[in-house]
């Protein structure tokens, strides 16, 4: 099993309609949960970090953390084109101290492909 | 903040050389960087943890002796592929950790843009 695992995708969703990625993890001890989107070519870029469970909203886009079910999952609605892009899932996972830190483990990324 | 800048972004060696890239925190100190490699159409594998003034931690398969980390200040460190062959041709990607963070829930952690290292 892998450590991250995403939905395989790709994702083709229209323009203005909302774009669902999911993203399930083994270690139940994880703390810190990302959401990075990555353009071709370019490195990834941070949209979204959660700690705790439940929802947190930035603008379009919300994450949403269930610790018991080991998902974490990103909504973004009214997609745009410019959203088109691979979207990647990260976890920290805990250490021997019980803390995490900034050794990311990745998922293998959803492509997402917004249509006008 | 926790900018994180990498160089050079593209580089094109002959198969044998060495290439060596940098990874600087410009405005915060650093006691950890990361290094990751991301081949074509694959997610990023996470290569070593830097570790400033001490030996780099790498991950299982990837051979230290090849892949020399320098942590040498608290805002570089420097990746040098050594004897680069054309299958270390990949986009490699450094990110950082603060030496000191506030709320860690205010922190993503930062990559720099990364190198296109092509070995001919």
């Amino acid at each position: 099993q892998k450590e991250v695992e995403q939905n395989s995708g790709p994702l083709s969703v229209p323009e203005g309609a909302i774009a669902s990625l999911n993203c399930t993890y083994s270690d139940r001890g994880s703390q810190s949960f990302f959401w990075y989107r990555q353009y071709s070519g370019k490195s990834p870029e941070l949209i979204m970090s959660i700690y705790s469970n439940g929802d947190k909203e930035d603008g379009r886009f919300t994450a949403q953390l269930n610790k018991a079910s080991q998902y974490v999952s990103l909504l973004i609605r009214d997609s745009q084109p410019s959203d088109s892009a691979t979207y990647l899932c990260a976890v920290t996972p805990t250490n021997a101290g019980g803390t995490s830190y900034g050794k990311l483990t990745f998922g293998q990324g959803t492509i997402l492909t917004v249509h006008p | 903040g926790a900018v994180v800048s990498q160089h050079p972004s593209r580089v094109i060696c002959k198969s044998g050389t060495s290439v060596k890239i940098e990874c600087r925190s410009l405005d915060f100190q650093a006691t950890t960087m990361f290094w990751y490699r991301q081949f074509p159409k694959q997610s990023l594998m996470l290569m070593a943890t830097s570790n400033e003034g001490s030996k780099a931690t790498y991950e299982q398969g990837v051979e230290k002796d090849k892949f020399l980390i320098n942590h040498a200040s608290l805002t570089l460190s420097t990746l040098t592929v050594t004897s680069a062959h054309p299958e270390d041709s990949s986009f490699y990607i450094c990110s950082a950790s603060p030496l000191r963070v506030l709320n860690w829930e205010d922190y993503g952690y930062t990559f720099g843009s990364g190198t296109r290292l092509t070995v001919v």
